[in-house]
């Protein structure tokens, strides 16, 4: 099956710095992939589509200024936090869609922690 | 706004048993309706999928019963085994969007 990959997988950051999240597709290209945000114990919650080569479609309530997405290419996206502070603390995984229409390859995530 | 509601939140099962997992939905919009299945600390992954027009779909130890007049689908896990201990997630699609159920963490004991 198709492979998604996001870096880096854990990452610590102080609060008020900007943390870059990559995912990138890595056997096949994608024009679209998605952010989730998950929190403990809770369900993904679908923060953005990326689209390569144009910008990316917020879902409401998230901040596109707080969490900047880049889809450089059809292999990479990324997720940018700025400014980033605990309550941004959260697992934040990536997909992109399979050739079946109800089909997504996840990421393995990346574990954010801001102190 | 709560478009799939899944349940129940957790469940144990002995080995060998039958694990069933509930999800409703709301609008009739959908195209389809997966299911992904999801260890600790790691991404979703696809388990199932079953189409609208379609009442049962069987793979393996999965299968998927679907009523689309109640707008209810279902997991079961026959045979199930420690290895199946993960938290489950239904979905439905929307265009290309998934939105997921709530989640079931599903234990099983030897």
């Amino acid at each position: 099956g198709a492979v998604v990959s996001q870096h880096p997988s854990r990452v610590i950051c102080k609060s008020g710095t900007s943390v870059k999240i990559e995912c990138r597709s890595l056997d096949f290209q994608a024009t679209t992939m998605f952010w989730y945000r998950q929190f403990p114990k809770k369900s993904l919650m679908l923060m953005a589509t990326s689209n390569e080569g144009s910008k990316a479609t917020y879902e409401q309530g998230v901040e596109k200024d707080k969490f900047l997405i880049n889809h450089a290419s059809l292999t990479l996206s990324t997720l940018t936090v700025t400014s980033a502070h605990p309550e941004d603390s959260s697992f934040y995984i990536c997909s992109a869609p399979g050739t079946a229409p109800y089909e997504q390859y996840f990421g393995p995530g990346t574990r954010l922690t801001v102190t | 706004q709560q478009q799939v509601k899944q349940s129940p939140q957790s469940l144990i099962v002995q080995k060998g048993g039958i694990s069933i997992i509930n999800c409703a939905y709301e609008n009739t919009a959908f195209d389809y309706f997966p299911w992904y299945q999801q260890f600790p600390g790691k991404g979703p992954a696809l388990l199932i999928a079953i189409r609208p027009d379609v009442s049962e779909k069987k793979e393996g130890r999965f299968t998927i019963s679907f009523n689309k007049s109640a707008k209810q689908f279902s997991l079961h896990i026959m045979d199930s085994q420690p290895g199946d201990s993960a938290t489950y997630f239904c979905a439905v699609i929307n265009t290309d969007k998934l939105i997921f159920g709530t989640g079931t963490r599903l234990q099983v004991f030897p």
